[in-house]
């Protein structure tokens, strides 16, 4: 079945401690993306990978870190994460060219106490 | 991209027909999405428009005025199962997809 898989779907932690979300797609897509959702300000870009090695900012880049060594795989990580980080996580994936429709993960829901 | 607006909130009865709407910055436009997410669920796409005029699928159609910078979502015959928010999201450049925060729809019987 084609999808995109995260790990953990749930997950509270405390300010500082280092956590990493995975993503994982099994649809050889080129290009990949993390989201957070909060109320009221709807889905917000934070990193994107047009390909292995290549990643760029999103719009709230700041507090993550990504990589992309595989093309299946887009881990977000949060060196020290922070209250302000507690958000609905989505990981996303596409391929390059075609319509653009974006393929997303179930979501982790994040809380940092 | 950008600046996004479509409602809130709405309300519907079940069988009827809605419309929500949406306009968004047309600088930088190369296409309009719309997803549908349930609560707690993630998004899941319906439509997306690059060129003027009406796309129909099944129960939904979605509408684009590139020239307006506006869009509409068209569920004809509601369902109990459309309660859901209902996301629009304009495509800037090759990688950016700009989303609004989403109108809820709730069908009552």
């Amino acid at each position: 079945e084609a999808q995109v898989t995260q790990n953990p779907r749930y997950l509270i932690t405390v300010t500082g401690k280092k956590l990493t979300v995975t993503c994982s797609q099994n649809m050889n897509h080129e290009y990949m993306s993390w989201y957070r959702q909060d109320p009221g300000l709807g889905l917000r870009q934070i990193y994107y990978s047009m390909n292995v090695e290549v990643t760029d900012k999103g719009d709230v880049p700041e507090g993550y870190k990504v990589s992309r060594k595989e093309k299946r795989n887009f881990p977000l990580i949060l060196e020290s994460p922070s209250p302000n980080q507690t958000s609905l996580y989505f990981c996303a994936s596409r391929p390059t060219g075609g319509s653009y429709e974006q393929y997303f993960g179930p979501g982790t829901r994040l809380t940092v106490t | 991209g950008q600046n996004i607006d479509q409602p809130t909130e709405m309300t519907a009865t079940e069988g009827a027909i809605v419309q929500i709407n949406c306009t968004y910055q047309t600088s930088g436009f190369n296409g309009l999405f719309w997803y549908q997410q349930h609560a707690g669920e993630a998004p899941t796409f319906l439509s997306y428009n690059v060129l003027d005029g009406l796309e129909e699928k099944g129960r939904f159609s979605s509408f684009l005025s590139r020239s307006k910078g506006y869009s509409y979502l068209l569920l004809k015959e509601l369902q109990m199962k459309d309660s859901a928010s209902y996301l629009c999201a304009d495509q800037t450049g090759a990688n950016n997809l700009f989303f609004g925060t989403g109108t809820r729809l709730t069908v009552i019987p």
